[in-house]
């Protein structure tokens, strides 16, 4: 069965780095594009950004553009989010959901992002 | 972008009743070269990731009940829930994904009466 399972969330401190895995089993990973969406403490769902399936077409949100990278390794079946100059606003639960030709029909159970000192 | 604005922020309604969720976009996403409108609906209970319920507007996703239907075209939708269940009880996002950013809509709580 198709499991997206999201890593790496975790404290940090504003201006720091974290880097959030998602790994992918049950299907062809590098079949399909993959997004990461946020979704801050009691707030509604943001998308942050999508990589498509061979990794070489990349958009994000301007609220995180300049300071995050998704990337991917299907070779090891991982999605990736480098998240960079992290600030408070950035606080969220982090979700990556597999795009079957615009259909996000899996979403992981999410990693949970506090940016705090 | 695209704004994504859904109505009523909150809804409640009595088992087995019908709610109607209402979700209206700043700008067209129907894509007139393949007729398809770039909206979803998803489901998200409290402490759970969201669910896909319909894609391309009115496409019901495999496993969700019928009781569940979409609607609209352009810049109009709508979710209806036929006969509304416990288990209903979630917040409801619309999304559109004709173009980045992607963007969904400040969500629809639902309780029961």
């Amino acid at each position: 069965q198709v499991q997206l399972v999201e890593s790496g969330g975790g404290v940090v401190q504003p201006g720091r780095s974290l880097r959030l895995y998602c790994a992918a089993s049950g299907f062809t990973f590098s079949d399909y594009a993959m997004h990461w969406v946020r979704q801050a403490p009691g707030k509604g769902l943001e998308w942050v950004a999508v990589i498509s399936y061979v990794g070489n077409k990349k958009y994000y949100a301007d609220s995180v553009k300049g300071r995050f990278t998704i990337s991917r390794d299907n070779s090891k079946n991982t999605l990736h989010l480098q998240m960079n100059s992290l600030r408070a606003e950035d606080t969220a639960v982090y979700y990556c959901a597999r795009d079957g030709e615009w259909i996000w029909d899996y979403w992981g159970q999410g990693t949970l992002v506090t940016v705090s000192s | 972008d695209i704004v994504m604005t859904q109505s009523p922020d909150s809804l409640a309604v009595s088992l087995g009743e019908r709610a109607t969720i209402n979700c209206k976009s700043s700008q067209s996403i129907l894509y007139s070269s393949n007729n398809k409108n770039y909206l979803a609906w998803y489901q998200q209970r409290p402490g759970q990731p969201p669910k896909l319920l319909i894609f391309w507007a009115s496409t019901r996703e495999s496993g969700v009940p019928d009781r569940f239907s979409g609607s609209g075209s352009g810049t109009d939708f709508t979710l209806t829930i036929s006969s509304l269940q416990a288990g209903d009880v979630a917040v409801y996002y619309c999304q559109q994904y004709y173009s980045t950013p992607y963007t969904f809509g400040q969500g629809t709580k639902l309780e029961i009466k």
